[in-house]
């Protein structure tokens, strides 16, 4: 079952705007991760938070956690043309590492 | 490294038959491998769980008769979705994870049953 719920469900921006998509999640997590997909293709894993840290950074990608509000942000800076896809977060409750994903962003970033 | 493959990347078959996916670790021995379905514009569900050696886990609602999984040795996970119907048309995801490490994806297989 899908436990995370994240928002927007569709972000339309402009070339070198900045997107914010939201997690938010149930249960007690070990970690989430950030994956992208385009469509049609697998996941490409963007980056990982665990649940002891608040904020982690990875080239233009921001991603936070606040474990109280059991939430998570990504944020994208300078976005291109190419950051066109859907953005899923996904937690990692521990116990067999199994993964519960998010129903995912459809972000669309406009040349 | 960890590269994680599947074969085929897209199949059509008509309602009836059988269709074997398969999921290979590349570069490295997954001890677990997972099987994911998405749906056109939904996210992945997972399906199932398969330890090398040992039989797989089913998520609730997932028929382990209609999709079977063989996951034989350290880097080869299989599905066999059993008489496949259109409603079995989706995407089939893999993912490979090694102990105490990450999940690493496969690229999919979109199945089309007519």
């Amino acid at each position: 079952s899908q436990q995370g719920e994240e928002d927007p469900q569709a972000l339309s921006i402009q070339e070198g705007e900045n997107a914010t998509m939201n997690c938010s999640y149930k249960t007690s997590i070990n970690n989430l991760q950030w994956y992208r997909q385009n469509s049609g293709r697998g996941l490409v894993h963007l980056i990982l938070i665990r649940s002891n840290e608040r904020e982690k950074h990875s080239g233009r990608l921001r991603v936070t956690l606040d474990t109280s509000k059991k939430s998570s942000s990504l944020l994208i800076t300078a976005s291109r043309a190419a950051d066109t896809a859907s953005y899923f977060c996904a937690t990692d409750a521990g116990s067999g590492s199994r993964l519960t994903f998010g129903e995912g962003t459809q972000l669309t970033v406009n040349p | 490294g960890a590269v994680v493959s599947q074969h085929p990347s897209w199949v059509i078959c008509k309602s009836g038959t059988s269709v074997k996916i398969e999921c290979r670790s590349l570069d490295f021995q997954a001890t677990t491998m997972f099987w994911y379905r998405q749906f056109p514009k939904q996210s992945l569900m997972l399906m199932a769980t398969s330890n090398e050696g040992s039989k797989a886990t089913y998520e609730q609602g997932v028929e382990k008769d209609k999709f079977l999984i063989n996951h034989a040795s350290l880097t080869l996970s299989t599905l066999t979705v059993t008489s496949a119907h259109p409603e079995d048309s989706s995407f089939y995801i893999c993912s490979a994870r090694r102990t105490g490490d990450t999940q690493y994806f496969g690229p999919g297989t979109r199945l089309t049953v007519l």
